[in-house]
């Protein structure tokens, strides 16, 4: 079955950091890009970063661009998203999720069901 | 960067009614690549439609979407009570950046 889990999401103070984590099982990890996509309380859907299969490009919504970063472990088949300098807009419900392609950009077929990132102090 | 508007905004209706989602950008999206998610409360969104018509794996055929360049619309027929959810539009056209519509609420009364 495939499957992407996230965590390592929890309160953090304004200007904290905090590091996600998404496990992905069922799937070639490496043949597949993959994206973070958040969701503020009672609001829609923010998409906020993305990395291709091998790893090699990552992309950014202008929003956190220079505070957090993407990268990929294909030996852990793990996705990650450091999160520094944190700000209370940043406070959402964090998907992980897998594209279609190892290409970017594409649409997402397979979604966690997300770990919550509080920003407050 | 493409921005995705959606109507209406909130969408009552019956029971084996048929539902029509508009999806609009703001330019034309290449190759159509747009896509359409359903969320429950509650839970996480999952893939319906992509390439503007295609189907997702295990999405019945009461979803169908239509549309190319910058209108583009999800209809739903023969309504279920599960089928209570929003639903947003995607764009995958326009590299680097995607875009989601801000969503459109069903509800099945």
């Amino acid at each position: 079955e495939v499957q992407v889990v996230e965590s390592g999401g929890g309160l953090v103070q304004p200007g904290g950091s905090l590091r996600l984590s998404c496990a992905a099982s069922g799937f070639t990890f490496g043949n597949y890009a993959m994206t973070w996509v958040r969701q503020a309380p009672g609001m829609g859907l923010e998409w906020v970063s993305g990395i291709s299969g091998t790893g090699g490009s990552t992309y950014y919504a202008d929003s956190v661009k220079g505070r957090f970063t993407i990268s990929r472990d294909s030996s852990k088949n793990t996705l990650y998203l450091q999160m520094n300098s944190l700000r209370a807009e940043d406070t959402a419900l964090y998907y992980c999720a897998k594209a279609g392609r190892s290409g970017w950009p594409y649409y997402f077929d397979c979604w966690g069901q997300g770990t919550l990132v509080t920003v407050s102090s | 960067e493409i921005v995705l508007t959606q109507s209406p905004g909130t969408l009552s209706l019956s029971p084996g009614e048929r539902a029509t989602l508009s999806c609009r950008a703001s330019q034309s999206v290449s190759n159509n690549y747009l896509a359409w998610y359903r969320q429950k409360p509650g839970q996480a969104p999952r893939l319906l439609i992509y390439g503007a018509s295609s189907r997702a794996i295990g999405i019945p055929d009461r979803f169908s979407g239509s549309g190319s360049g910058t209108g583009f619309t999800l209809t739903i027929s023969g309504l279920e009570p599960e089928d209570s959810a929003v639903y947003y539009c995607q764009q995958y056209g326009s590299s680097p950046t995607i875009t989601f519509g801000q969503g459109t609420r069903l509800e099945i009364k």
